[in-house]
């Protein structure tokens, strides 16, 4: 299957502090990509939904000032959780839908977020 | 309603029996229907897809359609302890809709 490359695996901040979370499709070209967040002992809940050159389209509930994505190009998609709380520690994982592929989206290795 | 359900677990069956895995979907337009497996803190990994009513066949693995009662299962032949895991169900909900939506998962722990 297609390779979704996510960096860091796991990032510990500050309360108050930014983190940023890269999402790399590294042997095809993703123009959509797809960040979910995952409490403990829950399932993914999608946050947004990237497209490469334009403005990311954000689920309801959740906070585009507060939660930046870049999707600069056909490889690469950014999360930066900005002013991070405690309650915003969770897994954070991107995706990305392979064209031609019937719908089927990938899973990069997700980002275990803690902030302390 | 939720809009993907999946019967959270955990269900637990012995090494080389079949395990059933059960999916129900509120949106009778969906039109893609994936099985992904998740094992403890870690990604979820593609295990199927299916696109059409009937049965599709994978290795140990069988996925079931039927769009007409919004149901989608999986069933794992010959199980092993190493499929011991959450199964997600995820369904593009929604026209035109590119995101899955997914169950809760439901957790399956093969006891050797």
């Amino acid at each position: 299957g297609a390779v979704v490359s996510q960096h860091p695996s796991r990032v510990i901040c500050k309360s108050g502090t930014s983190v940023k979370i890269e999402c790399r499709s590294l042997d095809f070209q993703a123009t959509t990509m797809f960040w979910y967040r995952q409490f403990p002992k829950q399932s993914l809940m999608l946050m947004a939904t990237s497209n490469e050159g334009s403005k990311a389209t954000y689920e309801q509930g959740v906070e585009k000032d507060k939660f930046l994505i870049n999707h600069a190009s056909l490889t690469l998609s950014t999360l930066t959780v900005t002013s991070a709380h405690p309650e915003d520690s969770s897994f954070y994982i991107c995706s990305a839908r392979v064209l031609g592929s019937g719908n089927t989206i990938y899973f990069g290795e997700g980002s275990w977020l803690t902030v302390v | 309603q939720k809009e993907v359900e999946q019967n959270s677990g955990p269900l637990s069956v012995p090494e080389g029996a079949i395990a059933s895995l059960n999916c129900t979907y509120s949106d009778r337009g969906s039109q893609s229907f994936f099985w992904y497996r998740q094992y403890s803190g870690k990604s979820p990994e593609l295990i199927m897809s299916i696109y059409s009513n009937g049965d599709k066949e994978d290795g140990r693995f069988t996925a079931q359609l039927n769009k007409a009662s919004q149901y989608v299962s999986l069933l794992i032949r010959d199980s092993q302890p190493s499929d011991s895991a959450t199964y997600l169900c995820a369904v593009n909900i929604g026209a035109g809709r590119r995101a899955l939506t997914f169950g809760s998962g439901t957790r399956l722990q093969v006891q050797p």
